[in-house]
């Protein structure tokens, strides 16, 4: 397996920009869950899917932040406006269930830099 | 609320020398322990969990840790470090009865020639 998949790895765009990142899972995971690493709050969950079902949001720092599971192997997370405080690396994860039994699998990341 | 410390921001060892990186975590149960590593433009990889059973946990690329309830520790220890174990560690605690993952703000080890 290719692991999961995320693209762009790098994304740079300006303040108010709608940015679009994209997350494939490992095929045959349940589990998707978005993460954004940044120095002054570390790495932290935004959301997870089951099934392709947001689970929990509570984690999205606002309006401007939303994220879509159309099917089993596709995810993304869009900002829309953009704002320079989003600045980040944004991991996506998949695992086969929830819970701890099983391992979260991490892509590369996207670096997103707004100016 | 669970939390992890990571006392030490960086930490600079000679290669060849032993390793150990500290990791506090703050939990009123047992708890789901981890130790991921982040290699420089990579995601983060899973080195080893402790659940329950055995303290002293064997992970890959020899790295084990030992979680000690005294002390609220999961301290990750490698007797012979190589240049390519350069990277970011997090220590992580999984949170009571649910899901998430908290993450310490991880240590960045160095290995010097």
């Amino acid at each position: 397996d290719a692991g999961v998949i995320q693209s762009p790895r790098h994304e740079v765009t300006e303040m108010g920009q709608e940015v679009t990142l994209r997350c494939k899972p490992i095929s045959g995971h349940d589990y998707l869950f978005w993460y954004r690493q940044t120095m002054m709050r570390g790495l932290e969950l935004l959301i997870y899917f089951n099934n392709n079902v947001p689970i929990d949001d509570s984690g999205m720092p606002e309006d401007r932040f939303s994220a879509k599971m159309p099917n089993a192997s596709f995810s993304t997370l869009k900002i829309q406006p953009s704002e320079p405080r989003d600045s980040a690396v944004y991991f996506c994860a998949s695992s086969l269930s929830l819970g701890f039994t099983d391992t979260q699998y991490f892509g590369p990341g996207t670096r997103l830099t707004v100016l | 609320a669970q939390s992890v410390t990571q006392p030490d921001i960086h930490i600079t060892v000679s290669e060849g020398a032993s390793l150990e990186l500290r990791c506090n975590y703050s939990y009123g149960a047992t708890p789901y322990l981890f130790w991921y590593v982040q290699s420089p433009g990579q995601g983060l990889q899973l080195l080893l969990k402790y659940f329950s059973g055995d303290t002293l946990v064997q992970g890959i690329k020899g790295f084990e840790a030992e979680f000690k309830r005294s002390q609220s520790s999961f301290n990750l220890r490698k007797p012979s470090v190589h240049w390519s174990d350069a990277a970011e560690y997090f220590c992580a605690v999984g949170e009571a009865g649910g899901f998430k993952t908290i993450f310490g703000a991880g240590t960045r080890l160095f290995v010097k020639a």
